[in-house]
């Protein structure tokens, strides 16, 4: 039982680049996220899907896209990478789509876009 | 808008100390009150958890007061060790799963 698996680790990027990052779990949870953490600010909701098909936008969706055709894999797509988008990003899944449940984090991808 | 205010940002104690760390909050909404133990490299990872029906909860040397009247509420860590040297999160949710963070609170443990 892996969790949550986020790949890669570590990604240099040029402005103007596009990547998508891979988030996988193997939990069977309904509810999947994406979060940036910055210095200072904490952890910010991006993106969230509350079961396959269904995604929705979070504090800070400019910039990133998601879909989610599977229970297991969450990607989360950068269009057109700028500096402002150099963070770590984290992935979590929980069971519950209804709140009360803690996540579970991957152990994030440290982006850099130069 | 800070939904979930943390402080403080970091915090030095001495090894047998007992750590505090507060958050306060403003939506009357939310239900959920979990935090989160994150190490260097690692994601966040649950440590406590509190509903608004308790004003204490206790797990090994962690405890959560919670007060709903003054919408706050704080991790206190017993007997402090070198190995609890964490970044710790507050959160609130409420509904759906759409958890607010604090900005977390950096503790450094000395022996």
């Amino acid at each position: 039982n892996a969790g949550v698996t986020q790949t890669p680790k570590f990604q240099v990027l040029k402005t103007g680049q596009s990547m998508t990052l891979q988030c996988a779990q193997d939990m069977n949870h309904e509810y999947m996220s994406w979060y940036r953490q910055d210095p200072g600010m904490g952890l910010r909701l991006i993106h969230y899907s509350v079961g396959a098909g269904i995604t929705d936008q979070g504090e800070v969706p400019n910039g990133y896209n998601v879909s989610r055709s599977t229970t297991e894999d969450f990607p989360l797509r950068l269009l057109s990478a700028a500096p402002s988008q150099t963070s770590v990003y984290f992935c979590a899944s929980s069971y519950s789509v209804t709140g009360g449940q803690p996540q579970h984090f991957g152990d994030g991808t440290r982006l850099s876009i130069l | 808008q800070q939904q979930v205010k943390q402080s403080p940002q970091s915090l030095i104690v001495q090894k047998g100390g007992i750590p505090i760390i507060n958050c306060a909050y403003e939506n009357t909404a939310f239900d959920y009150f979990p935090w989160y133990q994150q190490f260097p490299g690692k994601g966040p990872a649950l440590l406590i958890a509190i509903r608004p029906d308790v004003s204490e909860k206790k797990e090994g040397r962690f405890t959560i007061s919670f007060n709903k009247s003054a919408k706050q509420f704080s991790l206190h860590i017993m007997d402090s060790q070198p190995g609890d040297s964490a970044t710790y999160f507050c959160a609130a949710s409420g509904g759906y799963q759409k958890v607010t963070f604090g900005i977390g609170t950096k503790l450094q443990v000395i022996p």
